[in-house]
C-alpha cells in the first residue's frame, strides 16, 4: 500500500515556539505539496517542491518554510509559531507525470499554537 | 482570479442519487479532480476530468463541462459511508486549486 507519513497525528504548541512538521512517502515520488485546510476555506496550497532541494512558494507562504534535502522528506517549519497558525496541515506527493497525476494524501496534523 | 464554487452542505437518503455540483473560474485549466474526504482522515482520489463528457466509475459518475466551468459528482445508491466531505480541484497552470468542499449527510 502506497503511504503518506505525517509524524504526528496532534501537536500543541506555544506561540513564538520553531515547529518542524514532518512528511515521508514511500511511492518515489518526485512532487511534494504541504497544504493547510481551515473551516470555510478548503485546501490552501503553502509550498511545493518538484526535486530534491527545490522549494516553491504556494498561495499562502507567509510564516513558513520547507525543507527538501532527500527525495522521500519533506518538512514544513513553522520559524515562529503564532495563533493564526492552528490549523490542519495536510502533507501530500504526487509523481511527475503531468496534470492528471492525482495527490495521495498523508492523515493530516492537528496543530494548536497557543 | 481564481475562484472555485461548491455548495457548503448537502444531505439525502440512503439509497438515493445526489449530485454536487462545482462551477469554476480559473486562469488556466488542466483537469478537474474531486477527492472525498471522511472527517478526520486524508482526502482519497475518486475522479479526473480533462474532457468534456461523463466519467463513470462504479457508483460514482463526474462530469465536465469547460465551456461552462461546471463540473459534478453523481453519487447513485447512496450508503451510510458515503457521508463525507467531497472536494472538487481544478488544476491550474502548475498546481491543483481546491475548493471548500461540500458536506455530505447520508440519512437511513
Amino acid at each position: 500500500d502506497v503511504k503518506v507519513t505525517q509524524s504526528s497525528r496532534y501537536l500543541v504548541k506555544r506561540t513564538g515556539e520553531k515547529v518542524f512538521l514532518e512528511c515521508v512517502q514511500d511511492m518515489d515520488h518526485e512532487n511534494m505539496f504541504w497544504y493547510r485546510q481551515d473551516p470555510g476555506l478548503g485546501l490552501r496550497l503553502i509550498y511545493f517542491s518538484y526535486d530534491v532541494k527545490m522549494k516553491e512558494k504556494g498561495d499562502i507562504p507567509e510564516g513558513y518554510s520547507v525543507s527538501r534535502e532527500k527525495k522521500e522528506r519533506f518538512s514544513l517549519i513553522l520559524e515562529s509559531a503564532s495563533t493564526n497558525q492552528t490549523s490542519m496541515y495536510l502533507c501530500a506527493s504526487s509523481s511527475l507525470g503531468g496534470a492528471n497525476e492525482k495527490l495521495f494524501f498523508g492523515s493530516g496534523t492537528q496543530l494548536s499554537v497557543l | 482570479g481564481q475562484n472555485i464554487d461548491q455548495p457548503t452542505e448537502m444531505t439525502a437518503t440512503e439509497g438515493a442519487i445526489v449530485q454536487i455540483n462545482c462551477t469554476y473560474q480559473t486562469s488556466g485549466f488542466n483537469g478537474l479532480f474531486w477527492y472525498q474526504q471522511h472527517a478526520g482522515e486524508a482526502p482519497t482520489f475518486l475522479s479526473y476530468n480533462v474532457l468534456d463528457g461523463l466519467e463513470e466509475k462504479g457508483r460514482f459518475s463526474s462530469f465536465l463541462s469547460r465551456s461552462k466551468g461546471y463540473s459534478y459528482l453523481l453519487l447513485k445508491e447512496l450508503q451510510m459511508k458515503d457521508s463525507a466531505s467531497y472536494l472538487c480541484a481544478v488544476y491550474n497552470t502548475d498546481k491543483l486549486i481546491f475548493g471548500t468542499g461540500t458536506r455530505l449527510q447520508v440519512f437511513p
